[in-house]
């Protein structure tokens, strides 16, 4: 299957700095890319969609100044969380859908998750 | 997007086979059907996808009705390794800039 990527896959930070996370993709180009955010015991929480050469749409209730999506290239999306606080600790991940030629479907892959903590 | 139903944990032992059903009563006729895997700290991992029909792969078996209105995860013989949660989703065909929307999934713990 594809695969996407995410760097980094821990950090630690200070409650008021800002922390950027990439998401990548390795053998695919992808002009649309999702993040979602998973807390403890809890199922992922869809924040945002990724489109390359223009604005995220978010989610409501996801903050659009605190969490700054910004899709560059067919390969790269960061999600920087800005002024992290406490509340922000979880489980960020990223994803995007591939075509598979076989099954005429395509199918969503997901990187591997980046751990925040916000001290 | 069809809401989808599933138990919220399962109980199995090493060896036997799991089969775990998910309800999706509105599913639309340009909609399929995804099964992802996740562990603990990690994201989801791609199992099977189906639209009809039964589906197999080296992991699993996908058994989807006539009327699509649920569908069955089948492992054979699992093992320690094969707990996890497991999610069933469904989205429409085609739409690559549509995010899937997970529900609280499936906790399958595999004892020896």
């Amino acid at each position: 299957g594809a695969v996407v990527s995410q760097h980094p896959s821990w950090v630690i930070c200070k409650s008021g700095t800002s922390v950027k996370i990439e998401c990548r993709s390795l053998d695919f180009q992808a002009t649309t890319m999702f993040w979602y955010r998973q807390f403890p015991k809890q199922s992922l929480m869809l924040m945002a969609t990724s489109n390359e050469g223009s604005k995220a749409t978010y989610e409501q209730g996801v903050e659009k100044d605190k969490f700054l999506i910004n899709h560059a290239s067919l390969t790269l999306s960061t999600l920087t969380v800005t002024s992290a606080h406490p509340e922000d600790s979880s489980f960020y991940i990223c994803s995007a859908r591939v075509l598979r030629t076989t099954t005429s479907t395509d199918t969503q892959y997901f990187g591997p998750g980046t751990r925040l903590t916000v001290l | 997007l069809a809401k989808t139903t599933q138990p919220i944990s399962m109980d199995s032992y090493e060896g036997q086979e799991v089969n775990i059903t998910c309800s999706h009563n509105n599913i639309a006729t340009n909609d399929y059907i995804t099964w992802y895997q996740q562990f603990p700290s990690q994201g989801p991992r791609f199992i099977i996808q189906g639209y009809k029909t039964k589906v197999t792969n080296e992991v699993a078996s996908l058994f989807i009705p006539a009327d699509r209105k649920s569908s069955t995860l089948s492992l054979p013989r699992v093992s320690l390794s094969d707990t996890a949660v497991y999610y069933c989703l469904v989205g429409a065909l085609n739409q690559a800039g549509t995010a899937l929307i997970f529900g609280k999934g499936t906790t399958l713990s595999v004892s020896s």
